[in-house]
């Protein structure tokens, strides 16, 4: 059974980093094909996809958030780490990670999302 | 980017009767290996998104039969055959075609 959780701050102050982990269980980010995305949604709006890191270490980011967004993993702790510079009021939302498979090209497992506020 | 438009934003349902949810792509989803890469996400209040519909017209592992996808191209529309309840929450469309993967705004249903 395949399960993911978010970690992090809830509150974080303009211009400051965001650091979100994201710990999963039920697969392994070393099988080909597999993939962890970040996916974020403010209070009351639609979903926004934010990056992918795959079991290769490819890396693939929004490209309207791209020049502030870093994903990372750690294998060995079945964890994806995703940081975002630069933080702002408008950038409070619930973050979401969940499971992709390449060949499926979709999200099927989901974590219960870590929420995030901006403010001073 | 692939710009996803839903219709209605908002749907008022009574329990048993039908409802239909309607998501355009600004380009054709339909890749060069024949599958249409649009998915149809249900999200109820406070919890995470979960996959119903697949490429267009798959169920889900565990998903009611009373939902349904049909479409092709750019044209693409969510059903629920006899409104539940439990159906209560937002609808989404999302587009894997390329990146970046994009949704739609989301369609309200409320019972």
């Amino acid at each position: 059974q395949i399960t993911l959780k978010e970690s992090g701050p809830t509150l974080v102050k303009p211009t400051q980093t965001l650091t979100l982990t994201c710990t999963f269980s039920g697969f392994s980010l070393t099988t080909s094909g597999v993939a962890v995305g970040w996916i974020r949604q403010p209070p009351g709006r639609a979903l926004e996809w934010l990056a992918f890191i795959y079991w290769d270490d490819d890396k693939f980011y929004s490209p309207s958030l791209r020049s502030r967004l870093t994903i990372t993993k750690d294998t060995s702790k079945n964890q994806v780490v995703l940081t975002m510079t630069n933080m702002d009021p408008v950038d409070t939302a619930t973050y979401y990670c969940a499971h992709w498979f390449k060949n499926l090209g979709y999200f099927d497992c989901w974590g219960q999302g870590s929420p995030v506020t901006v403010s001073s | 980017d692939i710009v996803m438009t839903q219709t209605p934003l908002s749907l008022s349902v009574t329990p048993g009767q039908p409802a239909s949810i309607s998501c355009k792509s600004s380009q054709s989803l339909l890749h060069g290996d024949g599958r249409t890469y649009l998915y149809w996400y249900q999200q109820r209040p406070g919890q995470p998104p979960q996959l119903l519909i697949y490429e267009v017209s798959n169920r889900f592992s565990g998903v009611a039969d009373r939902f349904s996808g049909s479409g092709s191209g750019t044209d693409f529309t969510l059903q629920i055959s006899r409104v539940k309840a439990e159906d209560v929450g937002v609808y989404y469309c999302m587009q894997s075609l390329q990146l970046p993967l994009t949704f739609g705004q989301g369609t309200k249903v409320e019972i």
